[in-house]
Protein backbone atom coordinates (compact mmCIF):
# COMPACT_ATOMS: atom_id res chain seq x y z
CA UNK A 1 0.00 0.00 0.00
CA UNK A 2 1.12 3.36 -1.05
CA UNK A 3 2.21 5.61 1.95
CA UNK A 4 1.27 9.33 2.72
CA UNK A 5 2.79 11.77 -0.22
CA UNK A 6 2.79 15.52 0.53
CA UNK A 7 3.42 17.80 -2.64
CA UNK A 8 5.79 19.90 -3.18
CA UNK A 9 8.42 18.62 -1.19
CA UNK A 10 10.02 22.35 -0.87
CA UNK A 11 8.44 25.64 -1.43
CA UNK A 12 10.47 29.16 -1.18
CA UNK A 13 8.29 32.00 -0.98
CA UNK A 14 8.03 35.69 -0.18
CA UNK A 15 5.93 37.64 2.93
CA UNK A 16 2.71 38.42 1.31
CA UNK A 17 2.44 35.70 -1.03
CA UNK A 18 0.04 32.70 -0.36
CA UNK A 19 0.82 29.21 -0.91
CA UNK A 20 -1.02 25.84 -1.35
CA UNK A 21 0.31 22.47 -0.16
CA UNK A 22 -1.20 19.07 -1.26
CA UNK A 23 -1.66 15.39 0.90
CA UNK A 24 -2.73 12.58 -0.37
CA UNK A 25 -3.71 9.91 2.43
CA UNK A 26 -3.20 5.82 2.14
CA UNK A 27 -6.04 4.39 -0.11
CA UNK A 28 -9.06 3.76 2.19
CA UNK A 29 -7.72 6.27 4.96
CA UNK A 30 -10.75 9.18 5.33
CA UNK A 31 -9.24 11.57 7.55
CA UNK A 32 -6.21 13.96 7.14
CA UNK A 33 -4.45 16.00 9.53
CA UNK A 34 -2.31 19.13 9.25
CA UNK A 35 0.66 19.70 11.37
CA UNK A 36 2.98 22.19 11.79
CA UNK A 37 6.78 21.76 13.18
CA UNK A 38 9.25 24.90 14.12
CA UNK A 39 11.97 24.43 15.95
CA UNK A 40 10.73 26.70 18.69
CA UNK A 41 7.56 25.56 18.81
CA UNK A 42 7.89 21.68 17.92
CA UNK A 43 4.94 20.11 16.51
CA UNK A 44 1.76 22.18 16.40
CA UNK A 45 -1.81 20.67 15.42
CA UNK A 46 -3.63 22.62 12.44
CA UNK A 47 -6.80 21.12 11.19
CA UNK A 48 -8.42 17.82 10.44
CA UNK A 49 -11.02 16.92 7.65
CA UNK A 50 -12.73 13.79 7.67
CA UNK A 51 -14.95 13.00 4.75
CA UNK A 52 -14.53 16.40 3.65
CA UNK A 53 -15.62 18.04 6.75
CA UNK A 54 -13.53 19.66 9.00
CA UNK A 55 -13.83 17.99 12.97
CA UNK A 56 -11.60 19.83 14.58
CA UNK A 57 -9.02 22.92 14.61
CA UNK A 58 -5.81 24.09 16.28
CA UNK A 59 -4.92 27.55 17.33
CA UNK A 60 -3.74 29.00 13.96
CA UNK A 61 -5.36 32.33 12.53
CA UNK A 62 -7.33 32.30 10.08
CA UNK A 63 -4.87 32.60 7.49
CA UNK A 64 -4.82 29.26 7.74
CA UNK A 65 -7.25 26.91 6.25
CA UNK A 66 -7.65 23.58 4.22
CA UNK A 67 -10.61 21.19 2.48
CA UNK A 68 -10.61 18.07 1.58
CA UNK A 69 -12.01 16.32 -1.76
CA UNK A 70 -14.03 13.14 -2.11
CA UNK A 71 -11.10 11.06 -2.64
CA UNK A 72 -9.90 12.41 0.66
CA UNK A 73 -6.91 14.75 -1.14
CA UNK A 74 -6.61 17.20 0.88
CA UNK A 75 -4.83 20.85 0.48
CA UNK A 76 -4.07 23.51 3.19
CA UNK A 77 -3.60 27.07 2.18
CA UNK A 78 -1.75 30.05 4.17
CA UNK A 79 -2.70 33.48 2.50
CA UNK A 80 -0.97 36.60 3.47
CA UNK A 81 2.59 34.40 4.58
CA UNK A 82 4.84 35.89 7.46
CA UNK A 83 8.53 35.02 7.84
CA UNK A 84 7.06 32.83 10.86
CA UNK A 85 5.19 30.79 8.45
CA UNK A 86 8.73 29.18 7.76
CA UNK A 87 8.27 25.39 8.63
CA UNK A 88 7.99 22.20 7.74
CA UNK A 89 4.31 21.63 7.34
CA UNK A 90 2.97 17.72 8.30
CA UNK A 91 -0.03 15.93 6.84
CA UNK A 92 -1.28 12.48 9.15
CA UNK A 93 -3.86 10.11 7.29
CA UNK A 94 -5.58 7.88 9.29
CA UNK A 95 -8.62 5.49 9.02
CA UNK A 96 -10.71 8.34 11.38
CA UNK A 97 -13.63 6.05 12.61
CA UNK A 98 -12.41 6.85 16.63
CA UNK A 99 -10.69 9.59 17.36
CA UNK A 100 -7.60 7.75 18.19
CA UNK A 101 -6.84 5.52 15.15
CA UNK A 102 -2.91 6.00 14.85
CA UNK A 103 -1.55 8.29 12.10
CA UNK A 104 0.92 7.92 9.35
CA UNK A 105 2.60 10.98 8.09
CA UNK A 106 4.04 11.92 4.85
CA UNK A 107 7.19 13.78 4.46
CA UNK A 108 6.50 17.21 4.90
CA UNK A 109 6.31 20.15 2.58
CA UNK A 110 9.67 22.68 3.86
CA UNK A 111 8.13 25.85 3.41
CA UNK A 112 10.47 28.87 3.13
CA UNK A 113 9.13 32.54 3.56
CA UNK A 114 12.13 34.91 2.53
CA UNK B 1 -4.97 21.36 29.22
CA UNK B 2 -2.43 18.95 27.30
CA UNK B 3 1.25 19.29 27.81
CA UNK B 4 3.82 16.47 26.94
CA UNK B 5 7.12 16.67 28.17
CA UNK B 6 10.96 15.02 27.05
CA UNK B 7 13.99 15.03 28.02
CA UNK B 8 15.82 16.37 24.78
CA UNK B 9 19.34 14.59 24.59
CA UNK B 10 20.28 10.72 24.90
CA UNK B 11 23.56 9.56 24.11
CA UNK B 12 24.59 5.66 24.18
CA UNK B 13 27.18 3.43 23.03
CA UNK B 14 26.09 1.39 20.50
CA UNK B 15 24.83 -1.87 21.55
CA UNK B 16 23.81 -1.01 24.81
CA UNK B 17 19.62 0.11 26.03
CA UNK B 18 18.45 3.29 25.43
CA UNK B 19 15.58 4.30 27.52
CA UNK B 20 13.64 7.34 26.28
CA UNK B 21 11.27 9.11 28.95
CA UNK B 22 8.19 11.01 28.32
CA UNK B 23 5.49 12.94 30.87
CA UNK B 24 1.91 13.89 30.36
CA UNK B 25 -0.44 15.88 31.89
CA UNK B 26 -4.26 15.33 30.29
CA UNK B 27 -5.63 12.29 32.31
CA UNK B 28 -8.31 11.28 30.05
CA UNK B 29 -5.52 10.22 27.32
CA UNK B 30 -6.71 7.30 25.62
CA UNK B 31 -3.62 6.46 23.69
CA UNK B 32 0.25 7.44 23.93
CA UNK B 33 2.44 6.86 20.81
CA UNK B 34 6.05 6.70 19.83
CA UNK B 35 7.09 8.41 16.71
CA UNK B 36 10.61 8.33 15.46
CA UNK B 37 12.15 11.53 12.69
CA UNK B 38 15.27 10.81 10.55
CA UNK B 39 16.67 13.95 9.14
CA UNK B 40 14.59 15.49 6.26
CA UNK B 41 11.72 12.99 6.53
CA UNK B 42 8.44 12.93 8.59
CA UNK B 43 7.34 10.75 11.39
CA UNK B 44 7.47 7.56 11.32
CA UNK B 45 5.31 5.66 13.61
CA UNK B 46 6.87 2.93 16.15
CA UNK B 47 4.54 1.66 18.90
CA UNK B 48 1.16 2.56 20.72
CA UNK B 49 -0.03 1.75 23.96
CA UNK B 50 -3.66 2.04 25.27
CA UNK B 51 -3.88 3.57 28.79
CA UNK B 52 -5.14 0.54 30.54
CA UNK B 53 -2.45 -1.52 29.28
CA UNK B 54 1.22 -1.30 31.53
CA UNK B 55 3.49 -2.60 28.75
CA UNK B 56 3.65 -3.45 25.41
CA UNK B 57 6.23 -5.15 23.69
CA UNK B 58 7.71 -5.17 19.97
CA UNK B 59 10.65 -6.40 18.92
CA UNK B 60 13.36 -4.20 20.32
CA UNK B 61 10.70 -1.89 21.35
CA UNK B 62 9.49 -2.38 24.83
CA UNK B 63 7.16 0.75 25.78
CA UNK B 64 6.09 0.99 29.70
CA UNK B 65 3.27 3.11 30.98
CA UNK B 66 2.77 4.34 34.42
CA UNK B 67 -0.73 5.70 34.58
CA UNK B 68 -0.72 6.93 37.90
CA UNK B 69 2.02 9.13 37.19
CA UNK B 70 1.82 10.07 33.61
CA UNK B 71 5.20 8.28 32.57
CA UNK B 72 5.79 6.90 29.85
CA UNK B 73 8.95 5.33 28.50
CA UNK B 74 10.30 3.97 25.33
CA UNK B 75 13.11 1.12 25.76
CA UNK B 76 15.44 0.35 22.57
CA UNK B 77 17.17 -3.12 22.88
CA UNK B 78 20.49 -3.32 21.45
CA UNK B 79 20.43 0.05 19.74
CA UNK B 80 22.27 0.52 16.60
CA UNK B 81 23.64 3.40 14.84
CA UNK B 82 20.30 3.81 12.61
CA UNK B 83 18.54 4.18 15.85
CA UNK B 84 19.55 7.67 15.92
CA UNK B 85 17.10 10.33 15.42
CA UNK B 86 14.82 12.39 17.23
CA UNK B 87 11.81 10.28 19.28
CA UNK B 88 8.45 11.87 20.07
CA UNK B 89 6.13 10.78 22.81
CA UNK B 90 2.77 11.86 21.82
CA UNK B 91 -0.93 11.08 23.02
CA UNK B 92 -4.45 11.63 21.95
CA UNK B 93 -7.79 10.64 23.85
CA UNK B 94 -11.19 9.38 22.92
CA UNK B 95 -13.03 12.00 23.98
CA UNK B 96 -14.51 12.96 20.55
CA UNK B 97 -14.82 16.70 19.17
CA UNK B 98 -12.02 18.36 20.09
CA UNK B 99 -9.63 14.94 19.79
CA UNK B 100 -10.72 14.20 16.56
CA UNK B 101 -7.65 13.74 14.45
CA UNK B 102 -5.01 15.99 17.15
CA UNK B 103 -2.20 14.64 18.42
CA UNK B 104 -0.09 16.42 21.50
CA UNK B 105 3.11 15.91 21.21
CA UNK B 106 6.52 16.40 22.87
CA UNK B 107 9.49 18.53 22.44
CA UNK B 108 11.34 15.31 20.82
CA UNK B 109 14.40 13.72 22.20
CA UNK B 110 17.48 13.28 20.09
CA UNK B 111 19.10 10.00 20.28
CA UNK B 112 22.49 9.89 19.18
CA UNK B 113 24.48 5.82 19.20
CA UNK B 114 28.17 6.10 19.58
CA UNK B 115 29.89 3.36 17.56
Amino acid sequence: KAGVTQTPRYLIKTRGQQVTLSCSPISGHRSVSWYQQTPGQGLQFLFEYFSETQRNKGNFPGRFSGRQFSNSRSEMNVSTLELGDSALYLCASSPGRRPNNEQFFGPGTRLTVL
Amino acid sequence: GEDVEQSLFLSVREGDSSVINCTYTDSSSTYLYWYKQEPGAGLQLLTYIFSNMDMKQDQRLTVLLNKKDKHLSLRIADTQTGDSAIYFCAETTNAGGTSYGKLTFGQGTILTVHP
